[in-house]
């Protein structure tokens, strides 16, 4: 069964809206997770790391201030997409390892559309 | 050169055969490999580990040459259901962040 879900699964919004992402690791803690977006036919790319209790690591050339992440809880970590563009729109996955250093499981992802 | 290359395909495979895939990484201290499936439209899901010393489950072997940096993945009897995108994941030494090669995309054809 599934062990990081994410919230919603797909969203439709209007340019200039904030949208928020949930995911949560459902059976274990998470003190990390990760975020990926990926464009049609394109691979996954890292865009930050969630730590749980401390600023989120951006990878470059990801604007902080556009993509805001709290990892409130060592089970919950949230991305919110602020004053969204259509180049904004694409498929937002999460991931979190059980184990440090091990495989991750990933998130059903987010299929984010803006219109 | 990106870190973690693998060609894109796609690869247009009949019922049965046999398909292998190479990925190279350009990190010499990278840790840990994997190699995930990735269905159309949904999240990658781990399909197995790589270990040097190689490793098999059912049709599926994974191999690992540290020398060379490059990881395989080798598809025997194939089915229908294996058709999907098939992504190279490398951790780089002290920390967990998975890189991702671009995938290669494969079609089982009946």
């Amino acid at each position: 069964g599934a062990v990081v879900s994410q919230h919603p699964s797909w969203v439709i919004c209007k340019s200039g809206t904030s949208v928020k992402i949930e995911c949560r690791s459902l059976d274990f803690q998470a003190t990390t997770m990760f975020w990926y977006r990926q464009f049609p036919k394109q691979s996954l790319m890292l865009m930050a790391t969630s730590n749980e209790g401390s600023k989120a690591t951006y990878e470059q050339g990801v604007e902080k201030d556009k993509f805001l992440i709290n990892h409130a809880s060592l089970t919950l970590s949230t991305l919110t997409v602020t004053s969204a563009h259509p180049e904004d729109s694409s498929f937002y996955i999460c991931s979190a390892p059980k184990v440090p250093l091990e495989t991750q499981y990933f998130g059903p992802g987010t299929r984010l559309l803006v219109l | 050169r990106k870190e973690v290359e693998q060609d894109p395909g796609p690869f247009n495979v009949p019922e049965g055969a046999t398909v292998a895939f190479n990925c190279t990484y350009s990190n010499s201290a990278s840790q840990s490999f994997f190699w995930y499936r990735q269905d159309c439209r949904k999240e990658p899901k781990l399909l197995m580990s790589v270990y040097s010393s190689g490793n098999e489950d059912g049709r599926f072997t994974a191999q690992l040459n540290r020398a060379s940096q490059y990881i395989s993945l080798l598809i025997r009897d194939s089915k229908l259901s294996d058709s999907a995108t098939y992504l190279c994941v490398v951790i780089g030494f002290g920390n967990e962040k998975l890189t991702f090669g671009t995938g290669t995309r494969l079609t089982i054809i009946p």
